[in-house]
């Protein structure tokens, strides 16, 4: 059974801090790794990685793959109090078409 | 990206009613996916929705309950139908552009009574 798992489940850092989140996934043809950032209600898209892209870099974040150890990592450096929300990891296969398979997700918590 | 809006943004209803939920897109997709996030819980996909054809919908997910439209390739329904407190979640439709990459409409916080 396909599976998408993140840790940690939640962390709190103080502002300037680097943050490391990690995605492992066990899928059976793996097609795409996405990464998103939830504040209220709506994910927002921040990478997608496939075997032609294993590395984004967006500003203060970025993103790798790992295909051979199954796994992804999203940092986030400088972190900023509007780092503050649930960075959730998705995994999309060949076998199912545009279905994303979610982890439970990682809450981070940036004080001042 | 694609521009994606959805009604209503919040609804409180009472037990055995149904709502539908709206999506809107600013461009033509071939798929929309409609996904639940239960309270607590991370997304599930429901099921996807193709212009002309039937939804398919994910196991545990069934038509009579969620019954699915899509008339035009930039527009899509959701209903819940016959609510529980259990369907309290928020449903959030979804497109997909030509690279891959999935992104989600604000959402519908639904809440039952």
């Amino acid at each position: 059974e396909d599976k998408v798992v993140q840790s940690p489940l939640s962390l709190v850092v103080h502002e300037g801090d680097t943050v490391t989140l990690n995605c492992s996934y066990e899928v059976t043809n793996f097609r795409s790794l996405l990464w998103y950032k939830q504040e209220k209600k709506a994910p927002t898209f921040l990478f997608m990685l496939t075997s032609s892209g294993i590395e984004k870099k967006s500003g203060r974040l970025s993103s790798i793959l790992d295909k051979k150890e199954l796994f992804s990592i999203l940092n986030i450096t400088a972190t900023q109090t509007g780092d503050s929300a649930v960075y959730l990891c998705a995994m999309t296969s060949t076998d199912s078409w545009g279905k994303l398979q979610f982890g439970a997700g990682t809450q981070v918590v940036v004080t001042p | 990206s694609a521009v994606i809006s959805q009604k209503p943004s919040r609804d409180i209803c009472q037990r055995g009613t149904s709502l539908t939920i709206q999506c809107q897109v600013d461009s033509q997709v071939t798929m929309m996916f409609w996904y639940r996030q239960q309270p607590g819980q991370s997304l599930t996909l429901i099921a996807t929705a193709n212009q002309g054809s039937e939804a398919t919908y994910e196991s545990g997910f069934v038509i009579d309950k969620f019954p699915i439209s899509r008339p035009n390739l930039t527009f899509s329904t959701l209903t819940v139908s016959n609510m529980s407190p259990e369907d309290s979640s928020i449903y959030l439709c979804s497109v997909r552009n030509n690279y891959n990459e999935q992104f989600f409409g604000p959402g519908t916080r639904l809440t039952v009574l």
